[in-house]
């Protein structure tokens, strides 16, 4: 079946560091793949996806490439901002488990001014 | 606006007692789901349906049951059978079973047990 690791957490940077969560999938044939942000009590919002292999999704100065070789989708950001404080979670869908979303563990990040 | 409504934000349901989360979309979406989430984990599939009058069963279904009358209604009702029921519920949209197509979610419900 299909599976959706992420680094574990929590990640805890200086404003303006640059970040990298990294997540790597299991999954038969071609899934898309997606970045959602949790921002307390909130429920999720898509922050970024990329639907085929090389593609590079990109929102608000966040950015991950779609890389079939390593199966990874690792997501990055130049500069963090305090107001980026949330989970992040890395999300799949498609391979065997058509039209369900398959999420890895999210990762917590605390940004400090 | 269109968007996902889920209600009540906030639910307390006393042991044995059935609940129901109601969840609402104006986006004329085909597709809906149910996930848990729990402190610290990721969201889990709990139901799904890709069209009215039909729902399938996600990864933990047990102790949880659905109805999809209407296209954009689909609430969740948490029986007395789910042993272990508080936790942050979400409910999920999206146009159809393309995998590329993005699927959104309300602003989630809380239930608590006491």
């Amino acid at each position: 079946g299909n599976s959706v690791t992420q680094m574990e957490g929590p990640v805890t940077l200086s404003e303006e560091a640059f970040l990298t969560i990294n997540c790597t999938y299991t999954a038969t044939g071609y899934p898309s793949l997606f970045w959602y942000v949790q921002y307390p009590g909130e429920g999720l919002q898509l922050l970024l996806k990329a639907t085929k292999a090389d593609d590079k999704g990109s929102n608000k100065g966040f950015e991950a490439t779609y890389r079939k070789e390593t199966t990874s989708f690792h997501l990055e950001k130049g500069s963090v901002q305090v107001s980026d404080s949330a989970v992040y979670f890395c999300a799949l869908r498609g391979g065997t488990s058509y039209g369900k979303l398959t999420f890895g563990q999210g990762t917590i990040l605390t940004v400090h001014p | 606006d269109g968007g996902i409504t889920q209600s009540p934000k906030y639910l307390f349901r006393k042991e044995g007692q059935n609940v129901t989360l109601s969840c609402e979309q104006n986006l004329n979406h085909d597709a809906m789901y149910w996930y848990r989430q729990d402190p610290g984990q990721g969201l889990r599939l709990i139901y799904y349906s890709q069209i009215v009058n039909d729902f399938q069963k996600g990864d933990i279904a047990e102790g949880y049951s659905v109805s999809r009358e209407k296209k954009e209604s689909f609430p969740l009702t948490v029986t007395s059978a789910q042993k272990n029921p508080t936790a942050f519920y979400l409910c999920a949209s999206n146009l159809g079973t393309n995998t590329g197509n993005t699927i959104y979610f309300g602003e989630g419900s809380w239930l608590t047990v006491v």
